[in-house]
């Protein structure tokens, strides 16, 4: 099983839409956790941490549920912008605290 | 620029070549990563340094691959007898310190092997 599990989609939404993305992770000793966008034929980039609480970062909204082990990430108002690949990434204590797992990502298709 | 560089962008070889690929990650940055992504796949990590000590290499496809740092700086990853099957865009990245969670990537090294 992989760390990191994501639905590949494409999800493809109108402008305007709301969205989101599940992800879960395999080992329950997963630390700090992150979503990324991977604009086509680019590197990741960071989009936001996900904290414990929940945390939002304008039209974006990132929730954690450790007892089922996931992640989710919603996206109000979906902008053209918004088109993109969004990679969940986890990573672990210990001797692989170096090694963060980035999920297969979710591709996100926003029309006018 | 102030950004993770890698060199060379695009690298054509033939089967069975050593090829070595170059990182300059930000200056400061004491961990630095190495990811490989085949064409619509998800990124596949390979190793980390942690200054220059790599402490966890089991990421590394093969005895083929290698990669080193030097300076708590560069890093090179090197790939012998090259495959196929190794054809894929090589990424580095750095951050700030290990488990931060935050990398900086360069835009990758692409590596077709004919």
């Amino acid at each position: 099983r992989k760390e990191v599990e994501q639905d590949p989609g494409p999800f493809n939404v109108p402008e305007g839409a709301t969205v989101a993305f599940n992800c879960t992770y395999s080992n329950s000793a997963s630390q700090s956790f992150f979503w990324y966008r991977q604009d086509c034929r680019k590197e990741p980039k960071l989009l936001m941490s996900v904290y414990s609480s929940g945390n939002e970062d304008g039209r974006f909204t990132a929730q954690l549920n450790r007892a089922s082990q996931y992640i989710s990430l919603l996206i109000r108002d979906s902008k053209l912008s918004d088109s993109a690949t969004y990679l969940c990434v986890v990573n672990m204590r210990g001797s692989t605290l170096g090694r963060l797992y980035f999920g297969r990502g979710t591709q996100l298709t926003v029309w006018p | 620029g102030a950004g993770v560089s890698q060199s060379p962008s695009n690298k054509v070889t033939e089967k069975g070549k050593d090829v070595e690929l170059r990182c300059d990650p930000i200056s400061g940055h004491t961990a630095l990563y190495w990811y490989r992504q085949r064409l619509g796949q998800g990124l596949e990590f390979l190793i980390y340094f942690q200054g220059n000590s790599a402490p966890d290499k089991s990421g590394l496809p093969s005895d083929r691959f290698s990669a080193e740092r030097t300076g708590e700086s560069v890093s090179t990853l090197t790939i012998q007898r090259t495959q196929q099957e190794d054809s894929a865009v090589y990424l580095c990245a750095s951050s700030l310190d290990i488990g931060t969670g935050e990398l900086f990537f360069g835009e990758g090294s692409r590596l077709t092997v004919l």
